[in-house]
C-alpha cells in the first residue's frame, strides 16, 4: 500500500486548458513537498506546504495543503507545453532526509 | 550555486560486477540522500549521509552501500549486480536539520546493467 495515492497517473491535455492532479493519504503530515521532474533529470522542487489549508501561488500553479493536512493538490491554470512533466508529491519520514514520495502523475501537455 | 552533481550520468555494467557512483552535494549542505527511480517501483529512499554517518536506511539489500566523505561528497556502491538494478539512480542533498525535508536532486545517474 502506498503511503501517498496520486491521481491521475497520467494526463494528457491541449495547451490552454485547466488541469488538478491529487495527493491523498490517510496519514496526518507536518509538512509536504511537490517536485517537478523532466525526462533525464532529477525532480525540482516546486513548494513545500506545511499549515493544513494553506495555498501556495507560483505563477499558474496553485498548490493547497488539506486542512487535516492529509492531501494536497496542484491546480495548472492555462497550461503550456513547458509544463510537460512528472509530478510528485512527497513527504519526510522521521526527522532525517528520507522522503516518502507518491508515484507521480504524468502530464503531457499539446500545443 | 552550483546545484548537485553527479557522475558519471551513463553507465552501463554487466551482471555481476559492481559499480560506484558520485555525489557533490550543493556547498554548505550536509545531507546527502540516495534514491533509486524504476518506472515500475518510481522513487525509492536508499540511504541518507549526514556529517559522514548513515543516518537512515531503505529496504535494500545489502549490496548496496554507500559512504560520506568529510566534504560531504558521498558515494555508493552497487556489488554483484543484478538486471534488475537498472534504473536511475539519484542523489539529493539537503543542509540536514529540520525542516529539512526539503531537498535538492542531481541529474541524476542512469545505470543499464545487462
Amino acid at each position: 500500500t502506498q503511503l501517498l495515492e496520486q491521481s491521475p497517473q497520467f494526463l494528457s491535455i491541449q495547451e490552454g486548458e485547466n488541469l488538478t492532479v491529487y495527493c491523498n493519504s490517510s496519514s496526518v503530515f507536518s509538512s509536504l513537498q511537490w517536485y517537478r521532474q523532466e525526462p533525464g533529470e532529477g525532480p525540482v522542487l516546486l513548494v513545500t506546504v506545511v499549515t493544513g489549508g494553506e495555498v501556495k501561488k507560483l505563477k499558474r500553479l496553485t498548490f493547497q495543503f488539506g486542512d487535516a493536512r492529509k492531501d494536497s493538490s496542484l491546480h495548472i491554470t492555462a497550461a503550456q507545453p513547458g509544463d510537460t512533466g512528472l509530478y510528485l508529491c512527497a513527504v519526510g519520514s522521521g526527522n532525517t532526509g528520507k522522503l516518502i514520495f507518491g508515484q507521480g502523475t504524468t502530464l503531457q501537455v499539446k500545443p | 550555486k552550483a546545484g548537485v552533481t553527479q557522475t558519471p550520468r551513463y553507465l552501463i555494467k554487466t551482471r555481476g560486477q559492481q559499480v560506484t557512483l558520485s555525489c557533490s552535494p550543493i556547498s554548505g549542505h550536509r545531507s546527502v540522500s540516495w534514491y533509486q527511480q524504476t518506472p515500475g517501483q518510481g522513487l525509492q529512499f536508499l540511504f541518507e549521509y549526514f556529517s559522514e554517518t548513515q543516518r537512515n536506511k531503505g529496504n535494500f539489500p545489502g549490496r548496496f552501500s554507500g559512504r560520506q566523505f568529510s566534504n560531504s561528497r558521498s558515494e555508493m556502491n552497487v556489488s554483484t549486480l543484478e538486471l534488475g538494478d537498472s534504473a536511475l539512480y539519484l542523489c539529493a542533498s539537503s543542509r540536514g536539520r529540520r525542516p529539512t525535508y526539503e531537498q535538492y536532486f542531481g541529474p541524476g545517474t542512469r545505470l543499464t546493467v545487462t
